[in-house]
């Protein structure tokens, strides 16, 4: 597709529910991030995907954060038991490999009741 | 990984006037972008500089980089309302090092 694509734009989600969100990147690229933001606050890396490599999980914030990525197309982040401290704006953004910029989906805005 | 500090966290300007937020980091780099974000949503890249540049442009934005001193500033010119937004640095150490982002400045341009 012409950009980046992320589903569903908004989640209202009851706590201790489990939700799944998802991120068409453009194609082509090989690198696929995932970013959490709090309301007025920076990015929070969560984890990234390049290539046929092991991603780099080293920013899931507990066990109940987990993201799958098939080949070099679309992507799953799924929070297990949600809690409200999950709250925020999920940001996917892909990139070709090498220097280049990102490209941003709109992001997931995921509330927890 | 690094993460870039940028300053000011918050600036307002009055329209036409330039503004300029600058991104400071600890260790070298292969590259360094801005991005734009409004709304809280996706955001826009905006430029890459590389390491061996000093200065780069596109349109009102003028940004340079200091290798010696691991800082740059985005400089937007002329700034217009539809600036309003939140602007971060992001640092590539190259390789298969993910990007990482600095902490945002928050500009409000006034009509």
């Amino acid at each position: 597709g012409a950009g980046v694509s992320q589903s569903p734009s908004n989640k209202v989600t009851e706590k201790g529910k489990d939700v799944e969100l998802r991120c068409d990147p453009i194609s082509g690229h090989t690198a696929l991030y995932w970013y959490r933001q709090r309301l007025g606050q920076g990015l929070e890396f969560l984890i990234y995907f390049q290539g046929n490599s092991a991603p780099d999980k080293s920013g899931l914030p507990s066990d109940r954060f987990s993201a799958e990525r098939t080949g070099e197309s679309v992507s799953t982040l799924t929070i297990q038991r949600t809690q409200q401290e999950d709250s925020a704006v999920y940001l996917c953004a892909s990139s070709l490999a090498g220097p280049s910029g990102y490209t941003f989906g709109s992001g997931t805005r995921l509330t927890v009741v | 990984s690094q993460q870039g500090e940028e300053d000011p966290q918050a600036l307002s300007i009055q329209e036409g006037e330039n503004a300029t937020m600058n991104c400071s980091y600890k260790t070298s780099i292969n590259n360094l972008q801005w991005y734009r974000q409004n709304s809280g949503r996706g955001l826009v890249h905006l430029i890459l500089i590389r390491s061996n540049e000093r200065e780069k442009h596109s349109g009102r934005l003028r940004v340079t980089l200091d290798t010696s001193k691991k800082s740059s500033s985005l400089l937007i010119t002329a700034s217009r309302a539809a600036d309003t937004a939140s602007y971060f640095c992001a640092l590539d150490s190259g390789g298969y090092q993910k990007v990482t982002f600095g902490t945002g400045t928050k500009l409000q341009v006034i009509p």
